[in-house]
């Protein structure tokens, strides 16, 4: 089945640790992008990329990390430097013919105490 | 700064009405309009995507596009409680790169 997996759907860190959420698809999409959602907000833009190899800052990118080594896999660090890294978040691709319709994993869910 | 604007709700209708959600966004440039349903615990789900002024129809959905007055709607019409859930409204960023604003959603309830 093609599609976009995260792991893991919920993930409990102490403060002052990084983390690492994975972001694996393969429908052979071009370009892959976090997000981040709180209660009552709309979805916010952490970092995209368009290939491998490359990508850039989205809205609110400070204290987060990633890498884009392989076109299936993006993973995103929260660093300690994240001030309020409690949230969910969200996995994204899009092909680069239809480059607007983004499709989404099923999200991790982070907690930190 | 490039917004995208919802009714929080909630927007409470029966089972078998129309549901008519709204959608005005900021950015004159943008192209493509997208509505994402998200239920509780779960990540968006595209259900429709519109691309030129007037009304598109897809099974009990119809999106609704007015570019001069930069307002799109989603109609879901037979509303049925498992149409619960909220309806996060997405346009692309004329700035480029493919990115998208999104919404903070409206959330539908549809009582039986």
């Amino acid at each position: 089945d093609g599609g976009i997996t995260q792991s893991p759907k919920y993930l409990f860190r102490k403060e002052g640790q990084n983390v690492t959420l994975s972001c694996e698809q393969n429908l052979n999409h071009d370009a892959m992008y976090w997000y981040r959602q709180d209660p009552g907000q709309g979805l916010r833009l952490i970092y995209y990329s368009q290939i491998v190899n490359d990508f850039q800052k989205g809205d609110i990118a400070e204290g987060y990390s990633v890498s884009r080594e392989k076109k299936e896999s993006f993973p995103l660090t929260v660093t300690s430097a994240q001030k309020n890294p409690t949230a969910f978040y969200l996995c994204a691709s899009s092909s680069a013919g239809n480059s607007y319709e983004q499709y989404f994993g099923p999200g991790t869910r982070l907690t930190v105490t | 700064q490039k917004e995208v604007e919802q009714n929080s709700g909630p927007l409470s209708v029966p089972e078998g009405a129309i549901a008519s959600l709204n959608c005005t966004y900021s950015d004159r440039g943008s192209q493509s309009f997208f509505w994402y349903r998200q239920y509780s615990g779960k990540s968006p789900e595209l259900i429709m995507f519109i691309y030129s002024n007037g009304d598109k129809e897809d099974g009990r959905f119809t999106a609704q596009l007015n570019k001069a007055s930069q307002y799109v709607s989603l109609l879901i019409r037979d509303s049925q409680p498992s149409d619960s859930a909220t309806y996060l409204c997405a346009v692309n960023d004329s700035g480029g790169y493919n990115k998208l604003i999104f919404g903070a959603g409206t959330r539908l309830a549809v009582h039986p």
